[in-house]
């Protein structure tokens, strides 16, 4: 079954930098994924598509601040130089087939 | 510039229906995968259904047999008609452009309510 498991919350300071994990399920490991981010009182923002070897490509005017990685089945955000509008919750997605499937989401605050 | 308007949500009462409606602007609906997703109260992203540039179309099992996508090519629309309307059903229904192929895009949605 395709699951993607993200941890509920994280915290870093203004200025620092952060990494965010998504998990794939067992024998997923080469899926992509796809970060969105969702600020308070607002709709989703596509972020980046995040390929297997690490590759991604990001959506249209989101900063430098925004990478991503991958080892394995983890998939990694890494947000550099925390700005306070990066406090928001952050969910990763994938595909199969017939399915697309979202994690729970990870709440940023930034501090 | 890529946009996505959805429309259409409302009040609605258990067991009633809804269509809700998605305008595109910058890009060609029927080129692209496009999905629906819902996001309850208080809750995350919940996908609902895609249909592929082929046509090709699959639901999430909660709203299977209830919920139908489709498109409209000349109008650039994407639609997602909802039938037996339940209160779990209660959310706001983001269009999005899927990222599987190119770049993702999102509606800024759209609240359904059901509720008697």
């Amino acid at each position: 079954q395709l699951v993607l498991t993200q941890s509920p919350s994280a915290s870093a300071s203004l200025g620092a930098s952060v990494n965010l994990t998504c998990t794939l399920s067992s024998g997923h490991s080469s899926y992509a994924i796809a970060w969105h981010q969702q600020q308070p009182e607002k709709g989703p923002r596509y972020l980046m598509k995040l390929n297997s070897d690490g590759s991604h490509s990001k959506g249209d005017g989101i900063p430098d601040r925004f990478s991503g990685s991958s080892s394995g089945a983890e998939r990694y955000l890494t947000i550099s130089s925390l700005q306070s509008e990066d406090e928001a919750d952050y969910y990763c997605q994938t595909w199969g087939t017939d399915i697309r499937v979202f994690g729970g989401g990870t709440k940023l605050t930034v501090l | 510039e890529v946009q996505l308007v959805e429309s259409g949500g409302d009040l609605v009462q258990p067991g009633g229906s809804l269509r809700l409606s998605c305008a595109a602007s910058g890009f060609t609906v029927s080129s692209k995968y496009m999905s629906w997703v819902r996001q309850a109260p208080g809750k995350g992203l919940e996908w609902v259904s895609v249909i592929y540039s082929v046509g090709s179309t699959y639901y999430a099992d909660s709203v299977k047999g209830r919920f139908t996508i489709s498109r409209h090519n000349s109008k650039n629309t994407l639609y997602l008609q909802m039938n037996s309307l339940r209160p779990e059903d209660t959310a706001v229904y983001y269009c999005a452009r899927d990222p599987n192929y190119g770049a993702g895009y999102w509606g800024q949605g759209t609240l359904v309510t059901v509720s008697s």
